[in-house]
């Protein structure tokens, strides 16, 4: 079956660090997803990113379709990106049903 | 433009009990999803409905689970016979009546059913 895989699949960080979150896929992605799951259990959707970049500020997002992979970056975490982050796609034949990855944990702390 | 709802956000059952989970889509939207997300774990597609119609039903357990999306009111996803193993957290997602592969799904708060 498709496979999405995370990595990694946790971090600490310190305030004000950066990071990069790695999703890789297996097949050819219609389109790609990233949603921040907060320690409430809420998902809140980050990007919808088929392919190229998008920066929605601190965060931005780059999908490489031909090469199955999409990348997060996280610049100056603050304490309150702390939570799960998922990368989800449907995948060709699939409908729009979303095949998610296990998910980066996330710590930062003050 | 209210989002996604979902109620109850909290559930407990007795083993053997029934559960009712209801999701409200945006307004506009006419796709739902369902999804099941395990402690620890990532969310795993259930099934897709349309109005009145269920289109995909790959991810449902054959026993127990049945949804549906009625002309009118909320779609529902029910357990009969709820065990320990379908304590969970469940998450609807809505997206606009023109999806094919292209539309961003918006999720709901989810519903957190404990089976005691």
């Amino acid at each position: 079956g498709i496979q999405v895989e995370q990595s990694p699949p946790d971090l600490i960080l310190q305030e004000g660090a950066n990071s990069t979150l790695r999703c890789n896929f297996s097949d050819s992605v219609n389109n790609l997803q990233w949603f921040h799951q907060n320690p409430w259990g809420q998902l809140i959707n980050l990007f919808y990113i088929p392919s190229g970049t998008k920066q929605n500020g601190r965060l931005s997002a780059t999908t490489v379709a031909t090469e199955r992979y999409s990348l997060l970056y996280i610049s100056s975490s603050q304490t309150t990106d702390s939570g799960v982050y998922f990368c989800a796609g449907p995948f060709s034949g699939g409908y729009n049903k979303l095949i998610f990855g296990a998910g980066t944990r996330l710590a930062v702390h003050p | 433009n209210a989002g996604v709802m979902q109620n109850p956000r909290h559930l407990v059952r007795r083993r053997g009990q029934e559960a009712r989970l209801r999701c409200s889509p945006m307004k506009g939207h006419s796709h739902v999803y369902w999804y099941r997300q395990l402690p620890e774990e990532g969310l795993k597609f259930m099934v897709y409905l349309q109005k009145e119609n269920i289109i995909d039903e790959s991810g449902m357990p054959k026993e127990r689970f049945s949804a549906e999306f009625p002309k009118e009111g909320p779609s529902i996803l029910r357990i009969q016979q709820v065990v320990r193993g379908d304590s969970a957290a469940y998450f609807c997602a809505s997206s606009p009546p023109a999806s094919t592969f292209t539309d961003t799904q918006y999720f709901g708060p989810g519903t957190r059913l404990t089976v005691l």
